[in-house]
């Protein structure tokens, strides 16, 4: 029974186009993240939420909008794709907002943007 | 902002030992420890509060120096399976906007 999933788990798309990446928990966590991890394996986050209400907003270009439309579930839309955007995309979760506790990562989704 | 990690990378052979550094440039909060396998998601390994609790694994431990904004993660008698790039996370508030940052990591390569 996987804790943190996220579909789907490879996106290879056009540079232009839309996409969504979506992602569940079931650990019954309050905070759940976006981060991104890029060629070089830096690990960057980008969208931090807490009980469903945005908590962190880190410099990512408005093309990317979270929406969380309950605790469990954390989706990631991407507008106008860029080559930049290529990256493996990490949705995580933990049980509070104040850094005590451990972070439970999804699978991650690998966007290829050609 | 970043913490820096070092080694960049370390070689080790089954049954030999190892010491992983982070250092922050900001007061520490919490710092976490994850390890990531190629392919893989990261996973939780250990974390270090300021105040001196710590939440982690047997076989792992750790060290917290609050005044000098360090942590390190040993690793005693490697096993084949402790390969992967190595992370550490530090948080510098504590507060409800909490954001973990990481260091560029550690290639861990564990030979027979």
């Amino acid at each position: 029974d996987t804790a943190v999933s996220q579909t789907p788990k490879y996106l290879v798309t056009q540079m232009g186009n839309d996409k969504s990446i979506k992602c569940e928990q079931n650990l019954g966590h309050d905070t759940m993240y976006w981060y991104k991890q890029d060629s070089k394996k830096f690990l960057k986050i980008m969208f931090s939420y807490n009980n469903k209400e945005l908590i962190i907003n880190e410099t990512v270009p408005n093309r990317f909008s979270p929406k969380s439309p309950d605790k469990a579930h954390l989706n990631l839309h991407i507008n106008s794709l860029e080559l930049g955007d290529s990256a493996v995309y990490f949705c995580a979760s933990s049980q509070d907002a104040f850094g005590a506790t451990e972070a439970f990562f999804g699978q991650g989704t690998r966007l290829t943007v050609v | 902002q970043q913490p820096v990690q070092s080694p960049q990378a370390v070689i080790l052979r089954e049954g030999e030992d190892a010491v992983i550094n982070c250092s922050s440039s900001k007061a520490l909060y919490s710092v976490h420890w994850y390890r990531q396998k190629h392919g893989e998601a990261p996973v939780f390994l250990m974390i270090l509060l300021k105040g001196g609790e710590q939440k982690g694994h047997e076989k792992i431990s750790a060290s917290f120096n609050e005044k000098k904004q360090q942590s390190s993660l040993y690793l005693t008698a490697s096993q084949l399976s402790y390969s992967g790039t190595y992370f550490c996370g530090t948080e510098n508030s504590g507060g409800s906007n909490y954001k973990l940052t990481f260091g560029k990591g550690t290639l861990l390569t564990v030979n027979p």
